[in-house]
């Protein structure tokens, strides 16, 4: 099978502009949770989407957003850029919702740089 | 916000040694995993502990798992260079009937040649 994809691997942008990152879970995986990771702050959740239904969110402000399609593909948003917001966001997706107990399959990140 | 605390925050030894990592936690959980990163890249899964077991081995991995003290170590036996990387313990708990996965701060971890 293969593995989750997330496009694109980098992108810059300038502040006060939005961003739409792309992931692609492994064929069969109906689960899709996203993570930002930075230096300072490490591995933080934002969401998770099961079956195009938004399940659990993190502490971020409403400029994150995201939302899931009906083959499990999801899309996640950030408008309004801030300086803060550059960071590698990882997509992770899981065979099972709801009570779930296994391994994360991750895929390389998005690395975004707001200038 | 972190679940799990990681230490140490860095870790350096030479190649054969072996390199012990601790990860603590904060709430009751379902089960502890330990992922791997190379820099820059994506997280990889290296091993599940069930909150009901103490032990597990994996080749040259074997984690520990103490819930009384919400605590968890993982031990690398043998180290290759190939080790050098970031290593996050996961815990996983229950939020609005849905599972959530939270990392810890992780360890970085470089295995001299």
């Amino acid at each position: 099978k293969a593995g989750v994809t997330q496009t694109p691997r980098y992108l810059i942008k300038t502040r006060g502009q939005q961003v739409t990152l792309s992931c692609s879970p492994i064929s069969g995986h109906r689960s899709v949770s996203w993570y930002q990771q930075t230096p300072g702050q490490g591995l933080q959740f934002l969401f998770e989407y099961f079956s195009e239904t938004q399940r659990n969110k993190g502490n971020f402000p409403g400029r994150f957003s995201g939302r899931q399609f009906s083959n499990s593909r999801s899309e996640m948003n950030v408008s309004t850029l801030e300086l803060g917001d550059s960071a590698l966001y990882l997509c992770a997706s899981k065979e099972y919702g709801g009570r779930w107990t296994g391994e994360l399959f991750f895929g390389e990140g998005s690395r975004l740089t707001v200038l | 916000s972190q679940q799990g605390e990681e230490d140490p925050q860095a870790l350096s030894i030479q190649e054969g040694e072996n390199a012990t990592m601790n990860c603590s936690y904060k709430t009751s959980i379902n089960n502890l995993q330990w992922y791997r990163q190379n820099s820059g890249r994506g997280l990889v899964h290296l091993i599940l502990i069930r909150s009901n077991e103490r032990e597990k081995h994996s080749g040259r991995l074997r984690v520990t798992l103490d819930t009384s003290k919400k605590s968890s170590s993982l031990l690398i036996t043998a180290s290759r260079a190939a080790d050098t990387a970031s290593y996050f313990c996961a815990t996983d708990s229950y939020s609005g009937g849905y599972q959530k996965v939270t990392f810890g701060t992780g360890t970085k971890l470089q295995v001299i040649p």
